[in-house]
């Protein structure tokens, strides 16, 4: 069985422009979480989507925003991208809200 | 907010040794989860647990629940060079729906 894919896995942008991940959860799954990992750090969470509404937002400005599909997947959008946006960009799935979190491989963002 | 705290932070063994990490947090958790990360990767899901007290294995590693509710503690037996990574504990209370994670502990095995 699949597991959690993202895409792209690598990408490169500038200060000002406009980004979007993209997520598909382990078939099943109706939950995914988006999470933030810097460099050095722990994953911090950024958005949960249950039944394709948000049931859980971290301490991200409104630049950044998601959305889930009727299919599950899941979409994250970052607005007016700044140097400090760079990170790795973690999608989780699980079979409820309060599940165990599965993770893909994540999206290697750097801002320029 | 919550926070969790991880130790040691860095760790250096030699090949067969066992390993011992704890996870602290200021808040009382219903569940742990313990993952492992290698570089460039996602975190997998070593284990989870559920219950205060509750001891859990895999294979090498085995993990508990604390009974205050607020730690929880990882072993590994007998290190081998493929348990080289970082080990990231993630706990939820009763009122969240996200799992908090902690900064992680790096650990290296030499042969």
């Amino acid at each position: 069985d699949a597991g959690v894919t993202q895409s792209p896995t690598h990408l490169i942008k500038t200060r000002g422009q406009q980004v979007t991940l993209r997520c598909s959860p382990i078939s099943g799954h109706k939950s995914v979480s988006w999470y933030q990992q810097v460099l050095g750090q722990g994953p911090q969470f950024i958005f949960q989507y249950y039944e394709k509404e948000e049931r859980g937002r971290g301490n991200f400005p409104d630049r950044f925003s998601a959305r889930q599909f009727p299919n599950y997947s899941s979409e994250l959008n970052v607005n007016a991208l700044l140097l400090g946006d760079s990170a790795l960009y973690l999608c989780a799935s699980s079979l409820l809200t309060a599940g165990e979190l599965f993770f893909g491989e994540g999206s290697r963002l750097t801002v320029l | 907010g919550q926070q969790l705290n991880q130790s040691p932070q860095s760790m250096f063994i030699q090949e067969g040794e066992d390993v011992s990490m704890n996870c602290t947090s200021s808040s009382i958790f219903n569940t742990w989860l313990w993952y492992k990360q290698d570089p460039g990767e996602g975190p997998v899901l070593l284990i989870a647990l559920y219950k205060a007290g509750e001891l859990t294995s895999n294979g090498r590693l085995t993990a508990q629940f604390g009974i205050t509710r607020k730690d929880s503690f990882l072993n590994i037996s007998a290190s081998i060079p493929s348990d080289v990574g970082i080990y990231f504990c993630a706990g939820r209370d009763n009122y969240g729906q996200n799992f908090v994670f902690g900064p992680g502990t790096r650990l290296s095995v030499l042969p």
